[in-house]
Formats: C-alpha cells, sequence, structure tokens
C-alpha cells in the first residue's frame, strides 16, 4: 500500500515560470491537504481539498497559487510566475475522512527558483 | 492570531532522559484533535501521537505520551528515555472540530538535541 506520492521531489525554476506539484494520496483517501514550509519555520496551511472541491483556502496567497483535486487523478497546486520568495519545501498530507486521527505526509517537493 | 504555541524553540537532552516539549494551543470548540509531529533533518514528517479532546486517558505510543491538560489547553510530549536518533524538529499541530470539515495547522515547531 503506497504512501502518499509528491513528485517532482526537487523542482527548480526561472522567476515568471509556472512550477506545478503533484500529489497522489494513499489509496482510499479523499481528503487532500497542502502546506507550505520555509526555511527553519514550521508548516504554514495552505489548502484543504476534497474529491472536486476546495474546502478551505484560507491559507493560499490570493494571486499565482492554485489547487485542484480532480475526480480521477493527483491533486495539483499550481504556481505561476514564480518569484524567489516561493521557494520552500511543499507538503502535501491526505486522510481517509475529515476528521482522521492522522494526517499521512508526502515527502513534499523543494521549490528552487533562481 | 496564532493558535499553537511552542515557546521553546531548541532544547537539549542527554541520552536516556526524559523531556519535555510544550505546546498550548487556542481553540472556543468543545472537539478538537491534537497531534505531535516529528521532522529530522531528512525532511519527512513523521506522525507521533494523537489525543482527541474527549479522551479521558493521556495518549501513549511507545516512548512517547501526550501530557494532556484540558483546562489549561496544553498538550505537551514526553519523549521517555531519549535516543540520538530522537534529534529532530517537533510540532504540535490541532484539529479544530472532530465533526467538522476544518484544517490541521501547526506550530512553530521545537528543535530537540540529543546530546551522547
Amino acid at each position: 500500500n503506497a504512501g502518499v506520492m509528491q513528485n517532482p521531489r526537487h523542482l527548480v525554476r526561472r522567476r515568471g515560470q509556472e512550477a506545478r506539484l503533484r500529489c497522489s494520496p494513499m489509496k482510499g483517501h479523499s481528503h487532500v491537504y497542502w502546506y507550505r514550509q520555509l526555511p527553519e519555520e514550521g508548516l504554514k496551511f495552505m489548502v484543504y481539498l476534497q474529491k472536486e472541491n476546495i474546502i478551505d483556502e484560507s491559507g493560499m496567497p490570493k494571486e499565482r497559487f492554485s489547487a485542484e483535486f480532480p475526480k480521477e487523478g493527483p491533486s495539483i497546486l499550481r504556481i505561476q510566475q514564480v518569484v524567489r520568495g516561493d521557494s520552500a519545501a511543499y507538503f502535501c498530507a491526505s486522510s481517509p475522512f475529515a476528521t482522521n486521527e492522522k494526517l499521512f505526509f508526502g515527502s513534499g517537493t523543494q521549490l528552487s527558483v533562481l | 492570531a496564532q493558535k499553537i504555541t511552542q515557546t521553546q524553540p531548541g532544547m537539549f537532552v542527554q541520552e536516556k532522559e526524559a523531556v519535555t516539549l510544550d505546546c498550548t494551543y487556542d481553540t472556543s470548540d468543545q472537539s478538537y484533535g491534537l497531534f505531535w509531529y516529528k521532522q529530522p533533518s531528512s525532511g519527512e514528517m513523521i506522525f507521533l501521537i494523537y489525543q482527541g479532546s474527549y479522551d479521558e486517558q493521556n495518549a501513549t505510543e511507545g516512548r512517547y505520551s501526550l501530557n494532556f491538560q484540558k483546562a489549561r489547553k496544553s498538550a505537551n510530549l514526553v519523549i521517555s528515555a531519549s535516543q540520538l536518533g530522537d534529534s529532530a524538529m517537533y510540532f504540535c499541530a490541532m484539529r479544530e472540530g472532530q465533526t467538522s470539515y476544518d484544517k490541521v495547522i501547526f506550530g512553530p515547531g521545537t528543535s530537540l538535541s540529543v546530546i551522547p
């Protein structure tokens, strides 16, 4: 039973390019969370999605960032026109239902913007 | 407003000793869940322990126990018999509302160093 899969593990982009981060939740999990971690800091909540629905996007910057979790396929976090300040580790977590006692985390995607 | 507070940015403990990592939280909900995660230098997030607000007993998982004091809104992590591999960042987290679609938020973390 594969865990939460994130790819790519490392992503390098130049300023102004687009970054697409993918997250495949564990089998049977329909709830996905995205977090951002800056160096030496904790995890900051970005967005919470259920299949085809955005439940809570209160942590997402208003511009350039978007997320989706389609009926089929992985969840995608998309960052348009990246800037150096977007450089961070982006973690995805999943759970089988809303009140689960555990979030299962992926290994993260390290985004570096040159 | 900060909902999870971890007042110890860095802690040191002698190998084989016990250590307590502090966590206080702020919520007006009666129903919520508290988590602790470990993040070693490799970066992955490792689940350690969970406590529901209605659980009457403190949660325990092997060498980890959660000292839950509901009235004080604290959920301290106790690690017994520290090992060198326990050196890592430790994050306290909370989910508000066990019956609703609420996000899980994390505290700023505590860096633990185990000294041989």
